[in-house]
């Protein structure tokens, strides 16, 4: 119950598509989803964050899509970059406490 | 303003052996939390520490010890290290804290490798 899934392991996008990663999880006591950046050699970074109580989050090119009653999210990134290759994680936790993490997608967006 | 330093960077121990890793938050952050990076096991949350007080604890065995200063400065102490305690251990921080829900700020981990 405390597992948060993600999917694809992979993804490959060209410059400009769409790239999307989706996330399942069980707990329906988790109350914050937020989302990860790390590239190589470097710690994670938080890139976008949402609550339970909102369907949809955006920043710049980035957006999450919360689906509550089907325990799912996804981040969705518009306009794919190369410098956008990365591995990004989802995550969730109940209160800060519980703290999760999806076992991580690794995109290449090609030149 | 400075990010989150980790000390060392790299670091190769013997089973059996102890080690000690260090971890200076960004000024004015109170709340260090450390998690454990593997291939096998990705990210996971070993605890929160906040005000010298540890808030939060993940699912890792009594070898896992942490404690934090009075100036938020952060050890993380494994002993009687094993096979499977080589990762990358990074260490985050935030201004108030996970139940806050406040941004963390990682740093770039100490690659502890257990031979």
């Amino acid at each position: 119950q405390q597992q948060v899934k993600q999917s694809p392991q992979s993804l490959i996008v060209q410059k400009g598509g769409i790239s999307i990663i989706n996330c399942a999880y069980e707990n329906t006591a988790f109350d914050y989803f937020p989302w990860y950046q790390q590239f190589p050699g470097k710690g994670p970074a938080l890139l976008i964050a949402i609550r339970p109580d909102v369907s949809e989050k955006k920043e710049g090119r980035f957006t999450i899509s919360f689906n509550k009653s089907a325990k799912q999210f996804s981040l969705h990134i518009m306009d794919s970059q190369p410098g956008d290759s990365a591995t990004y994680f989802c995550a969730a936790s109940k209160n800060g406490q519980n703290f999760v993490f999806g076992p991580g997608t690794r995109l290449s967006v090609l030149p | 303003k400075a990010g989150v330093t980790q000390t060392p960077r790299y670091l190769i121990k013997t089973r059996g052996q102890q080690v000690t890793l260090s971890c200076s938050p960004i000024s004015g952050h109170r709340s260090v939390s450390w998690y454990q990076q593997t291939p096998g096991q990705g990210l996971q949350f070993l605890f929160e520490y906040f005000s010298e007080t540890q808030r939060n604890k993940g699912n890792f065995p009594g070898r896992f010890s942490g404690r934090q200063f009075s100036n938020s400065r952060s050890e993380m102490n494994v002993s009687t290290l094993e096979l499977g305690d080589s990762a990358l251990y990074l260490c985050a921080s935030s201004l108030a804290g996970l139940a806050d829900q406040e941004t963390q700020y990682f740093g770039p981990g100490t690659r502890l490798l257990v031979l």
